[in-house]
């Protein structure tokens, strides 16, 4: 498995704003990505996070809303861009280290107000 | 911390006995399944896989069963305890990617 943190762990933000979201992994992965989990609901990927090239989103996910960057093979961010209260959900980051199993960060809790 | 099981199917059992959680999932073509459990407040964290060439697995405590004729997973939580209480997810995948397809999730509610 794999030690993965997030910050913020929880925010309040105004909407038009927007939000970084860090994820860390212990160790390096080739697998990263990023789910989306609104208020008791499931999970929903909203990409892979590819090292060294850009994002694949899933449908409906845009990158001028959720930018990712991914500099290396131990980090990745999740912006989400120009909140509205529709974005409040938690947001996760998974790593997949070569075993077909995701391992999951303890999430950011985003409140859009 | 908040709830995520607002909306989901909930299961209550008395602790000490024997819970079943069920899941259908939706690809054939899967080919690995895993469950996970959420509590309030955390990230989803892993419990228990299989492959398609399997049907039952066990863990401590814990035993998933495949069913692909009917493609029905279950996770099955002996000698339930409080500290089970969470939502336990169903999620699977396989072909070219490795994306995860998460089920609806179920609330497993333990009465002391």
């Amino acid at each position: 498995s794999a030690v993965i943190s997030q910050k913020p762990s929880r925010d309040i933000c105004q909407r038009g704003t927007s939000l970084t979201i860090q994820c860390q992994v212990d160790s390096q992965v080739t697998m990263m990505f990023w789910y989306r989990q609104q208020p008791g609901q499931s999970l929903t990927l909203i990409a892979t996070a590819n090292q060294g090239s850009e994002a694949t989103y899933e449908s409906g996910f845009v990158i001028d809303k959720f930018p990712i960057s991914r500099p290396n093979l131990t980090f990745s961010t999740l912006t989400v861009s120009n909140m509205s209260p529709e974005d409040s959900s938690i947001y996760l980051c998974s790593v997949d280290p070569s075993t077909d199993t995701q391992y999951f960060g303890p999430g950011t809790r985003l409140t859009v107000l | 911390g908040e709830s995520v099981g607002l909306h989901l199917p909930t299961l209550s059992v008395q602790e000490g006995d024997n819970s079943i959680i069920n899941c259908a999932y939706s690809n054939s073509a899967s080919d690995y399944f895993i469950w996970y459990k959420q509590e309030s407040g955390k990230g989803p964290q892993f419990i228990i896989d299989i492959r398609s060439n399997m049907d039952k697995r066990q863990g401590q405590r814990v035993t998933v069963l495949l069913n692909k004729t009917v493609k029905h997973l279950s996770l099955q939580i002996a000698a339930t305890q409080p500290g089970d209480s969470a939502v336990y997810f169903c999620a699977e995948t396989g072909g070219a990617t490795n994306k995860l397809i998460f089920g609806t999730g179920t609330l497993l509610a333990v009465q002391p």
